[in-house]
Parts: structure tokens; sequence; C-alpha cells
């Protein structure tokens, strides 16, 4: 099973909105609608920012949206903020009880 | 508060074993599944495997079939992770993560959704 695919680096200004993108396959995003994505700041574990494709967990903040389109999964940050300077990686189920993550993204707020 | 906390680092040297701990509290144990999941240095991450906190049904990554066996014990709120024949390409961060939804029995799994994640244990291998 290969990994999901994502830019290696995305950046942006404060206050401004970032999408990240996370391109399977049709056999995992584009087939199940168990996408989900993590933040993960440097030497912690990651946390959960979104499930199940557009699931917030209680906590998030509501700046954090996730879609999917095709064998495609965004994850948007509006009103970008220091502290989502982070790694973000998604991860989907791929059939077979196997579950990809992709390669990660480092956000960087300028 | 749910957390979950994990034993601590291990070095082992390559064809040994490790086992990692799991300990849950805040939450009930056998209410939701547990993965593993581990991360190479300056790496992305990788699925080990679940398991059903319940009845103890396990699930593995092909990649890891044969060499992982993930158990728990319900009276402890622990899972634990044994991974064996390990080489220096297994020298990673190790979490456990809990999943956030329900067994899917159409598809036979769980969403993938991991809601609380453990510390993480550094297990090196090296000779």
């Amino acid at each position: 099973q290969s990994a999901l695919t994502q830019p290696a680096s995305v950046s942006g200004s404060p206050g401004q909105s970032i999408t990240i993108s996370c391109t399977g396959t049709s056999s995992d995003v584009g087939y199940y609608n168990y996408v989900s994505w993590y933040q993960q700041h440097p030497g912690k574990a990651p946390k959960l920012l979104i499930y199940e494709v557009r699931n917030r967990p209680s906590g998030v903040p509501d700046r954090f949206s996730g879609s999917k389109s095709a064998n495609t999964a965004s994850l948007t940050i509006s009103g970008l903020q220091a502290e989502d300077e982070a790694d973000y990686y998604c991860s989907s189920y791929a059939g077979s009880s196997t579950y990809v993550f992709a390669t990660g993204t480092k956000v960087t707020v300028l | 508060q749910v957390h979950l906390v994990q034993s601590g680092a291990e070095v082992k040297k390559p064809g040994a074993s490790v086992k990692v701990s799991c300990k849950a509290s805040g939450y009930t144990f056998t209410s939701n599944a547990m993965h593993w999941v581990r991360q190479a240095p300056g790496q992305s991450l990788e699925w080990m495997g679940w398991i059903n906190a319940g009845n103890g049904n396990t699930r593995y990554s092909q990649k890891f079939q044969g060499r992982v066996t993930i158990t728990r014990d319900t009276t402890a709120s622990t899972a634990y992770m044994e991974l064996s024949s390990l080489r220096s390409e297994d020298t990673a961060v190790y979490y456990c993560a809990r999943e956030a939804g329900y067994y899917d029995y159409v598809w036979g799994t769980y969403p993938g959704g991991m809601d609380v994640w453990g510390q993480g244990t550094t297990v090196t291998v090296s000779s």
C-alpha cells in the first residue's frame, strides 16, 4: 500500500487561509469516507483535527475544516495563527484492515 | 480527563523483542479500540495494528504480520504491543492511540480517527 501524497510544505501569513491536499487512489481516499487529519508539533504526539472527512472533535477550533473530492482530501486552515505552525498528516482507511498515512506537510506561518 | 500513558524508552539488540505498554485512564477501556502507530526519525506515521479492547480481536498491518502482537489486560486497562525480530529499521517512536469511532460492520473495520494518543515510547535497535 503506497503512502498518500501531500505537498512537502505550505506557508501563509497570519490571518490568511491555507489548504493542504492529500491525494490517494480510488482504493483508499476515493472509496472510503474514512479520512482523518492530524497536527503534530515537534517532539509531541499527533493531535486529531478532523475525522471521517469533515468532522471535528470537540475542542478543535472551527478554523480547521476538511473536505474530499474524488481521490483527494483537503484540510483548510482559516485565520492562520502562529501556533498552527506544525506538521500535518492525513490518513485513510485503505481496505483489508489497513490504514495509510500521508508523507506529511510542514506548515510555516510567515 | 482521558489519558494514555506509555512505558519508558527501550534499547534493544537486533533480533530481540520489545513489549510496550499503554495504560488508559479517564474512560471505559473496553469501549474503544486501540491502535498502534510508529514514527521513524524524521519520517511519517505508520499504522501497525489495532485491538478491540472489549473482545480482544486484532488486525495487523501486512507489513508487520507475524512480527507484531497486540494484547490487552482489561483488569489493568492496559494495551500492549510486542514487536519481535527487531532490526535497525524498527528504531522509532511507538504510539498507542484510541480509536474515536465505532466498528463498521459493513467494512469490517474502524474509521481510523485516533482521538487520544500516548506520549510515545522510543525504541532504539542497535548492536
